[in-house]
């Protein structure tokens, strides 16, 4: 099992640019998400998929969209890159069980808006 | 609003020399408490859910105990491998709404 996988690893915009961050997991979760760290700031959450089919906004979603291309598979889109928007990007996955779920991460993509 | 205070920011440790984490939280209706490990440049990597005061699990060199305001990470006799970043985090309210901390930069010396 590979897990959560996460494509690409590094990436560098510059202002204005698009691009998407791909995340795939094979544990056959039903909820993702995506978060972004920033050093002295927890992990924020930017949108998740609480199922397939489904999204829904985060603490932060301002400047992203999100797709939930199918169980496997939830894309993080920037439509125009900007600055602020330089940081880490994490996707996590969860199947909820009972009292609460546990969130498994990717390897991350490091991202730089120039 | 939720809230997840991790003490100290850093940490440095001889080998052999025995510490604590600390995650103080503020919630309404704590459903679990996670750690997490994350290594420089990695994903974090799940440790262990708490989900009542009183709680204790262990792994290895790690035991994790929760109260109903905080919870430690104790590590016994650390060795240079467990360097890392140790993450607290809470789930309270909806499965979606998880709070993390911002860590805990645990260095250990040879």
């Amino acid at each position: 099992n590979a897990g959560v996988t996460q494509t690409p690893k590094f990436q560098v915009l510059k202002t204005g640019q698009s691009m998407t961050l791909q995340c795939a997991q094979d544990m056959n979760h039903n909820s993702m998400y995506w978060y972004r760290q920033d050093p002295g700031m927890g992990l924020r959450l930017i949108y998740y998929s609480a199922s397939e089919g489904t999204t829904d906004k985060g603490e932060v979603p301002n400047g992203y969209n999100v797709s939930r291309l199918n169980k496997r598979e939830f894309s993080l889109r920037l439509e125009s890159a900007a600055p602020s928007q330089t940081s880490v990007y994490f996707c996590a996955s969860s199947e909820p069980t009972g009292l609460t779920d546990t969130q498994y991460f990717g390897p991350g993509t490091r991202l730089t808006v120039l | 609003e939720d809230q997840v205070t991790q003490s100290p920011e850093a940490l440095r440790l001889q080998e052999g020399e025995s510490s604590s984490l600390n995650c103080s939280y503020t919630v309404s209706g704590l459903r679990g408490l996670f750690w997490y490990r994350q290594d420089p440049g990695k994903g974090p990597e799940f440790l262990f859910t708490l989900y009542s005061a009183g709680e204790e699990k262990e792994k290895e060199r790690l035991k994790a105990t929760l109260t109903k305001k905080e919870s430690f990470l104790h590590i016994t006799a650390p060795k240079p491998e467990d360097s890392a970043t140790y993450l607290c985090a809470v789930q309270a309210g909806g499965y979606q709404k998880v709070t993390f901390g911002t860590g805990t930069k645990l260095q250990v010396i040879p």
